[in-house]
């Protein structure tokens, strides 16, 4: 346990509609990372921070945003939910950049 | 860009048999991680391979980095149970100072 909270852990929604995941760490780690991961796919990166305020894209960051107003939330939004957008996200923590990924238990989000 | 094939997708196997998932990368690797993820969980932090043709145990798995750094392979000896889930390596270049991702290989046993 890395001391990472993810929620909501499953969310239905429709589509068009703003979706809020929230990734709450307690251990103070600089680095934290949103993937997607859908079968036939894999994990893939849709945003990662590396401190509070800074943030960049992942591979798949299209119809996605992020935030990091403090070092212990990650918040990722989807502005106008999509269907395509159906998928588990995992958010995860490093202690520094490319190293050991530890991940939260993930977020379902289905969109109807 | 970095690419990377995991193979193979899934492996059926019988209890008791070996198992046996393949990372290849096309350029040289700074390090590889390997992480499984149980059905229904998140991915878990297995090993870390560093050195040209490190070998590295675990009870029953075995770790292996290429000589040339550009494979790696996640051996288990005698699967049970408790081994089904999907088996990911991660990569790391040099340069490059985020994860690549292999697709995974979902291990299955045959009831």
């Amino acid at each position: 346990d890395a001391g990472i909270t993810q929620s909501p852990r499953h969310k239905v929604t429709e589509t068009g509609t703003p979706v809020t995941l929230r990734c709450h760490q307690t251990e103070n780690h600089r680095y934290m990372y949103w993937y997607r991961q859908d079968p036939g796919h894999g994990l893939r990166l849709i945003h990662y921070s590396y401190g509070v305020k800074d943030t960049d894209k992942g591979e798949v960051s299209d119809g996605y945003s992020v935030s990091r107003s403090k070092t212990e939330d990650f918040l990722l939004t989807l502005e106008s939910a999509t269907s395509s957008q159906t998928s588990v996200y995992f958010c995860a923590i490093s202690a520094g950049s490319g190293n050991t990924i530890y991940f939260g238990e993930g977020s379902w989000l289905t969109v109807v | 860009g970095q690419q990377v094939m995991q193979i193979p997708q899934y492996q059926h196997v019988q209890e008791g048999e070996d198992f046996t998932t393949y990372c290849n990368s096309s350029t040289t690797l700074s390090n590889i991680q390997w992480y499984k993820q149980r059905p229904g969980g998140h991915p878990v932090f297995l090993i870390q391979l560093v050195k040209s043709g490190e070998v590295k145990k675990q009870k029953r798995l075995t770790f292996q980095f290429g000589e040339a750094k550009k494979n790696s392979s996640l051996h288990i000896t005698a699967t049970q149970t408790t081994d089904v889930g999907t088996y990911f390596c991660a990569l790391k270049k040099d340069s490059n100072y985020q994860l690549i991702w292999g697709a995974g290989t979902k291990l299955i046993i045959k009831p």
